[in-house]
C-alpha cells in the first residue's frame, strides 16, 4: 500500500540555522508533492507545490526538493525563526485522482 | 473574506448518537473534502465531493455520512457506527478534484470527543 514517511521526532533548532525536513513515499509515483503548515488545534495551511519534472521550488525563505528517483522531498526553511515553530505536513498527490496523502508531519521547534 | 468554517469548534457525542459536522465554504470551489487526524497520523480521508449532489467514499468512510446539496455545504454525519469517533475532523476545499495540483484550503476543524 502507499505509504508517506516524515520524521516522527521532533526537529529542535536554533533560530538562523537552516532546518531542513524530509519526506518519503513507497508504493506510490505521485505527479506533484505539497507542503503544508499546521499549528495546534488550528487547519492546515497551503505553503508549497513542486512538479514531478521540477527539481526545486522556491519561495522566499522556503526551499522544496522532489526526487523523483529516490522517492523524496526535502523541505528546507532558512534563516529560522522561532514563528516558524509548527507541525509541517508533506502530501503527494496523483494527477488522475486530484487526492492528496498525508504524511503524518514533522513538528520543528526554533528557539531563540 | 474568503474561507472554510467549521463549526462547532468543540463537539461532545453520547453512546449511540449521531452528530453532524459542519462545513461552509465561500471560495466557489467545486472540491470538498473531509479528513480525520490522530495524533501522530496524518490526515486520512473520508469522503470528497467533486460536484454538487456527488460524492465519494475516502479510504475510512465506515460509519460516516455526507451530503452535498449546495456547491457551499459538505456538512459530514458520524453516526454511532463509528466506534471510535473522537478524534480531530478536518474539512477542505480546493478549485476542482481530477485538476490536480490545486491546494487545498481547511477549516480550523471541529474536536468530537465521546462522553
Amino acid at each position: 500500500s502507499q505509504k508517506i514517511e516524515q520524521n516522527s521526532e521532533a526537529l529542535n533548532i536554533q533560530e538562523g540555522k537552516t532546518a531542513t525536513l524530509t519526506c518519503n513515499y513507497t508504493n506510490y509515483s505521485p505527479a506533484y508533492l505539497q507542503w503544508y503548515r499546521q499549528d495546534p488545534g488550528r487547519g492546515p495551511v497551503f505553503l508549497l507545490l513542486i512538479r514531478e519534472n521540477e527539481k526545486e521550488k522556491r519561495k522566499e525563505r522556503l526551499k522544496v526538493t522532489f526526487d523523483t528517483t529516490l522517492k523524496q522531498s526535502l523541505f528546507h526553511i532558512t534563516a529560522s525563526q522561532p514563528a516558524d515553530s509548527a507541525t509541517y505536513l508533506c502530501a503527494p498527490g496523483s494527477s488522475n485522482t486530484g487526492k492528496l496523502i498525508f504524511g503524518q508531519g514533522t513538528t520543528l521547534q526554533v528557539k531563540p | 473574506d474568503g474561507g472554510i468554517t467549521q463549526s462547532p469548534k468543540y463537539l461532545f457525542r453520547k453512546e449511540g448518537q449521531n452528530v453532524t459536522l459542519s462545513c461552509e465554504q465561500n471560495l466557489n470551489h467545486d472540491a470538498m473534502y473531509w479528513y480525520r487526524q490522530d495524533p501522530g497520523q496524518g490526515l486520512r480521508l473520508i469522503y470528497y465531493s467533486q460536484i454538487v449532489n456527488d460524492f465519494q467514499k475516502g479510504d475510512i468512510a465506515e460509519g460516516y455520512s455526507v451530503s452535498r446539496e449546495k456547491k457551499e455545504s459538505f456538512p459530514l454525519t458520524v453516526t454511532s457506527a463509528q466506534k471510535n469517533p473522537t478524534a480531530f475532523y478536518l474539512c477542505a476545499s480546493s478549485g476542482q478534484v481530477g485538476a490536480g495540483n490545486q491546494p487545498q484550503h481547511f477549516g480550523d476543524g471541529t474536536r468530537l470527543s465521546i462522553l
